[in-house]
């Protein structure tokens, strides 16, 4: 089946930082997704994407879709205390737009 | 974005009991999805919940242990049946409208922990 590979594991950052984080796949996508999960909840929505070479912002959040379609990133600008979380990035490649492979998520720790 | 909710938030049961747990969505949705998170790891898609009819399962997912209804447009339920400790896990439901561009989004997931 189709695996995305995630990374990094986790990062360890000071406030005010930019972060980046990036997933490949070794398939071609049609959907990207960016999600955040705060303990305890499910994973929010932060960015979607659907096409390749795609660039979308949301606040401080600037996420891309390969123009391969074989991979994406995320930024996040000026990081906060509050962005800590496990971020997924996720994608799907047929027509079922719900059906969705995961990351195996980047673990953010910002540090005042 | 779509409004998702699910109960129980969390539960412990035995060994070889049940849990069902319910989501109800508001009208925005038109595909209703069960994902689960085991400790520690990324998201899977169990199945599909189709309106009226059987789910559609993934791969490593079968009827039997996790048995789904969707009796109508806003409304599922997922059994998970004879509960072992390898079943502790975040059970996520997840909804998305029509068209391509309309993303899933989560409820906040039941915490099982099977003792």
């Amino acid at each position: 089946g189709q695996q995305l590979n995630q990374s990094p594991q986790s990062m360890f950052i000071q406030e005010g930082e930019d972060v980046s984080m990036n997933c490949t796949s070794s398939s071609i996508f049609n959907t990207w997704l960016w999600y955040k999960q705060d303990p305890g909840e499910g994973p929010v929505l932060l960015i979607a994407l659907y096409k390749a070479g795609e660039l979308t912002s949301n606040g401080r959040l600037t996420a891309q879709f390969g123009i391969t379609r074989k991979d994406s990133f995320l930024n996040i600008s000026a990081s906060i205390p509050s962005d800590v979380g496990i971020y997924f990035c996720a994608g799907t490649g047929g027509t079922s737009y719900g059906k969705l492979t995961f990351g195996q998520g980047t673990i953010l720790t910002v540090h005042p | 974005s779509a409004v998702i909710s699910q109960k129980p938030s969390r539960d412990i049961c035995q060994r070889g009991t049940s849990l069902t747990i319910q989501c109800q969505v508001d009208s925005q949705v038109t595909m209703m999805f069960w994902y689960r998170q085991q400790p520690g790891q990324s998201l899977t898609l169990i199945a599909t919940a189709n309106q009226g009819s059987e789910a559609t399962y993934e791969s490593g997912f079968v009827i039997d242990k996790f048995p789904i209804s969707r009796p109508n447009l806003t409304f599922s339920t997922l059994t998970v049946s004879n509960l072992s400790p390898e079943d502790s896990s975040i059970y996520l439901c997840s909804g998305r409208g029509q068209g391509p561009a309309a993303p899933l989004h989560f409820g906040n997931g039941t915490r099982l922990t099977v003792t």
